[in-house]
């Protein structure tokens, strides 16, 4: 089974909407740290944000947002006012306390902003 | 501080072929991973260091792959010989420390590809 569920394959929006992708993960540990990964089209992975599982405070950054919610194991990333440039791919991913320094990595959300 | 380095970023070979894959992890971390990344299968861990030291290679393919890492400053993926169907990005990441709550970091990637 899927640990982390992007059931998003491709999004597009027009530039300046906001769009938000979804996260869903699955874990029996109490302790865990969930991950967004930027990809854009050059091929790097970019970190974007770190959150554990005893920090449900939603975080803002800029024009990014996270929405950490334990009742329904999401992870959510908006992204406010979108621009060209966020066209990418984007990843979520999971590690365990129990599995130590395994990355559980989603499928990847690949948004695509239309100017 | 310069990131993660790879080398080549792009690597075009015949099946059959040796192909050595290069990576330079950032200066003071302590671990090492090797992913590979595809449309069928997404991004893979293959194995990761600690140390110099190899700690988890369950996800290595086969015995046509290798890795070493000889000091703190850099590693290969070897494959030998080459097969078309070992046609991937393969990346190269690194993490200050050890534990699931350390964000990795990405290098660029190689491209491989295998006729």
């Amino acid at each position: 089974a899927q640990k982390v569920t992007q059931a998003q394959t491709e999004i597009s929006v027009v530039e300046k909407e906001d769009v938000t992708l979804d996260c869903v993960y699955e874990t029996r540990d109490t302790t865990y740290y969930l991950f967004w990964y930027k990809q854009p089209p050059s091929g790097e992975l970019v970190f974007l944000i770190r959150r554990n599982s005893f920090d449900e405070q939603n975080e803002i950054s800029g024009r990014y947002s996270w929405n950490f919610q334990k009742s329904t194991s999401s992870f959510n990333f908006t992204i406010t006012a979108s621009q060209v440039v966020d066209s990418a791919v984007y990843f979520c991913a999971l590690s365990e306390d129990n599995t130590g320094n395994q990355f559980y990595f989603g499928t990847g959300t690949s948004l695509t902003v239309i100017p | 501080d310069a990131g993660v380095i790879q080398s080549p970023r792009h690597e075009v070979t015949e099946m059959g072929q040796e192909v050595t894959l290069r990576c330079k992890p950032i200066s003071g971390h302590d671990y090492l991973f090797w992913y590979r990344q595809t449309m069928m299968r997404g991004l893979e861990l293959l194995i990761y260091f600690n140390n110099n030291v190899p700690i988890d290679d369950s996800g290595m393919p086969e015995d046509r792959f290798s890795a070493k890492m000889p000091n703190a400053s850099f590693s290969t993926l070897k494959i030998q010989p080459s097969e078309p169907r070992d046609s991937a990005v393969y990346f190269c990441a690194s993490s200050l420390s050890g534990g699931p709550a350390y964000e990795q970091y990405f290098g660029p990637g190689t491209r491989l590809t295998v006729t």
